[in-house]
């Protein structure tokens, strides 16, 4: 079975401040991470995946496997990143993808 | 960028009564299109993945009988749900996968229909 946890289902942050919405997952074989963020009135939309490696809006993520962990982080948060974001995962060879229960960024001016 | 549309967009129907959704990959080609169902705070849960010319695959304790799905070609899955009840209720979103080069498949979402049943 595959389940991704986000322990937060609310994070506010100042303007500037650092941000870091935690995800843990569970799966036995090598899945793939996604980031998925839905701004206000608007529909779910892929932020980054962890093969890219890339750097989207500012935000990172780095697939730790020791710790089955798919943090998000950004180094200064900006007041047109909150939104809420899903952390997602995808096991090897499946197309169903399975969502955590997202956790709203707040980000304070 | 790859665009899905879902139609309507919001629907309020009757208990007892069918009511259909349409999800529609606008300008590319989705062999494989999802069904989600999303309850207020609550993270998206997949109903079924529905792949074009066969029969959808429900997730479990998804009645197929009740959630009917027809991918008919490859820009068109439609969600009818029958026999709608009050906790039918809920917010329905679809999803069209595009195979990228040597990235795997992403999803993309159509922006969800609100289904109230009275």
């Amino acid at each position: 079975a595959q389940r991704v946890t986000q322990p937060e289902k609310l994070l506010s942050v100042f303007k500037g401040a650092p941000v870091e919405l935690k995800c843990n997952y569970s799966y036995s074989g090598s899945p793939e991470l996604f980031w998925y963020v839905q701004y206000s009135r608007q529909r779910l939309q892929l932020l980054l995946r962890h093969i890219s490696r890339e750097s989207i809006k500012g935000f990172t993520a780095d697939l730790n496997k020791g710790e089955t962990s798919f943090h998000l982080k950004k180094p200064f948060a900006q007041e047109e990143d909150s939104a809420m974001y899903y952390c997602a995962l995808r096991g090897s060879g499946y197309q169903k993808v399975t969502f955590g229960i997202g956790t709203k960024l707040q980000v304070i001016p | 960028g790859a665009v899905v549309s879902q139609h309507p967009s919001w629907v309020i129907c009757k208990s007892g009564t069918s009511v259909k959704i349409e999800c529609r990959s606008l300008d590319f080609q989705a062999t494989t299109m999802f069904w989600y169902r999303q309850f207020p705070k609550q993270s998206l849960m997949l109903m079924a993945t529905s792949n074009e010319g066969s029969k959808a695959t429900y997730e479990q304790g998804v009645e197929k009988d009740k959630f009917l799905i027809n991918h008919a070609s490859l820009t068109l899955s439609t969600l009818t749900v029958t026999s709608a009840h009050p906790e039918d209720s809920s917010f329905y979103i679809c999803s069209a996968s595009v195979r990228l080069r040597g990235q795997g498949d992403e999803q993309y979402f159509g922006p969800g229909t609100r289904l109230t049943v009275t």
